[in-house]
């Protein structure tokens, strides 16, 4: 069975900087799907940031970028010119999908990231 | 109104009673899925509807009843639960169950009395 395992339960920053969020996970697949999910204090979870496992170039969206290291199942975010609005829970989640058969969706345990100003 | 809305909001019961939580998407999506999040535990994957039909079960208690009449919307019925239910249910909405984005509703706040 899958795992995803997120380390730091709480992190802050100061506005303006940069922080990098850790993930790792355990899987035997070698086709998967990798996300950062965002919940800010409001509750909806929004989607951050998307890596398919068979792209070796790290996905990158906007001040948000990932690193994915496929050998050592890691999948960090990292944050640049943090803002206060980024303060929320961020999920790292692991996808497999098996076609008609339905999917296997584990999501981390989260980390709560609160930005200083 | 677009997104994924999810209705109530709150819903506080006993553990005899029978309620029902709705989660309708204006996305023309046709994956449906419902999640708990619970405090301190990661979010678990309950349901998971393609096309309307049931792909996924994580072994969840039969208290826990999912209905998809069509693609749009997603109804979770609740008979005689525990306190341990009480959690935050979340919808969530993709294309084709695939590894699209899921698109989640502001959740339900469940309280077990």
């Amino acid at each position: 069975a899958q795992t995803v395992t997120q380390s730091q339960p709480e992190m802050s920053v100061q506005e303006a900087e940069t922080v990098t969020l850790s993930c790792t996970y355990d899987t035997s697949e070698n086709n998967y799907y990798l996300f950062w999910y965002k919940q800010p204090p409001s509750r909806q979870m929004i989607l951050v940031i998307r890596q398919e496992a068979y792209k070796q170039q790290n996905a990158t969206e906007n001040r948000f970028s990932v690193n994915f290291q496929k050998a050592a199942k890691s999948f960090s975010l990292k944050i640049s010119d943090s803002q206060l609005g980024d303060t929320a829970m961020y999920f790292c989640a692991f996808m497999k999908h098996w076609g008609n058969y339905g999917q296997n969706f584990v999501f981390g345990p989260g980390t709560r990231l609160s930005v200083l100003p | 109104e677009t997104g994924v809305t999810q209705t109530p909001r709150h819903l506080v019961m006993g553990m005899t009673n029978k309620k029902s939580l709705k989660c309708e998407q204006h996305l023309g999506h046709n994956a449906m899925y419902w999640y708990k999040q619970s405090a301190k535990k990661p979010l678990e994957l309950m349901f998971v509807y393609n096309f309307k039909e049931q792909t996924e079960n994580n072994s969840v208690p039969s208290r826990f009843s999912p209905e998809c009449p069509n693609s749009s919307h997603l109804f979770l019925h609740l008979h005689t639960l525990q306190p341990e239910d009480s959690a935050l249910y979340l919808c969530a909405s993709s294309q084709d169950g695939r590894a699209n984005e899921q698109f989640f509703g502001p959740g339900t706040r469940l309280t077990v009395l």
